[in-house]
């Protein structure tokens, strides 16, 4: 069954550094998403991507944060100078079209620690 | 904007007895679609369910259920003859229809299952 994947599971960072997680949605999709879930809170949306261009962003999503579809495959989330406050596990979703293009499906998701 | 509420933050149920989650949600909208999802302690998000909003049938899979109420704007998740593998925290997520409309999710439902 197809699947979201995200890289890398886990990464440990300096607060101030630069940080780049990636996702490469599942195929043929076209609807991209980036979620975080800050440990014991619910799940946030941080921006929806379509077209190569941002469709919707969350009052979280400021000038720090930038997503980028390098590729056919690949779509990324950096997040410039890294705080102690985005420690937070980060989730890639992706969604298709037509009858099944209702439904978002999620990576396994990018912890984030923050030190 | 839209909100989802989960009024349960925990729930224990026997191993093959049946529970039932809550969830409420508010919006303006009349076409959208309902989403349970379960996030084991992998914290990766798996969809359990969905329902479109446009149809009066509560949807179901194998062993989980709703039971959409629209005037009600509830949504309540039924999982019979529960299983130890069923123990994770559910959240139930709400998406407006649409291009690319992002999830609200509620705080979520902690469901421990008992040997």
């Amino acid at each position: 069954e197809p699947e979201v994947t995200q890289t890398p599971s886990h990464q440990v960072t300096q607060m101030g550094q630069e940080v780049i997680l990636r996702c490469v949605p599942i195929s043929n999709h076209l609807y991209f998403y980036w979620y975080r879930q800050i440990l014991g809170q619910k799940v946030e949306f941080l921006v929806s991507f379509y077209n190569n261009e941002i469709s919707e962003k969350s009052e979280i999503f400021d000038d720090q944060f930038s997503v980028e579809r390098p590729d056919g495959s690949n779509f990324t989330l950096k997040i410039r100078s890294t705080k102690l406050e985005d420690s937070a596990m980060y989730f890639c979703a992706s969604r298709g079209t037509g009858d099944y293009g209702n439904t978002i499906y999620f990576g396994e998701g990018s912890w984030l620690t923050v030190v | 904007a839209q909100t989802v509420t989960q009024s349960q933050p925990e729930m224990s149920v026997q191993e093959a007895e049946t529970v039932t989650l809550s969830c409420t949600y508010d919006t303006s909208e009349s076409d959208y679609y309902l989403f349970w999802y379960k996030q084991p302690p992998s914290r990766q998000m798996i969809l359990v369910i969905r329902q479109e909003a446009y149809k009066q049938q509560n949807a179901t899979e194998n062993r989980f259920s709703v039971n959409f109420q629209k005037a009600a704007k509830s949504f309540s998740l039924k999982i019979s003859d529960s299983q130890l593998g069923d123990a994770a925290m559910y959240f139930c997520a709400y998406r407006k229809s649409g291009s690319a409309r992002q999830l609200t999710f509620g705080s979520g439902t902690q469901l421990t299952v008992l040997p």
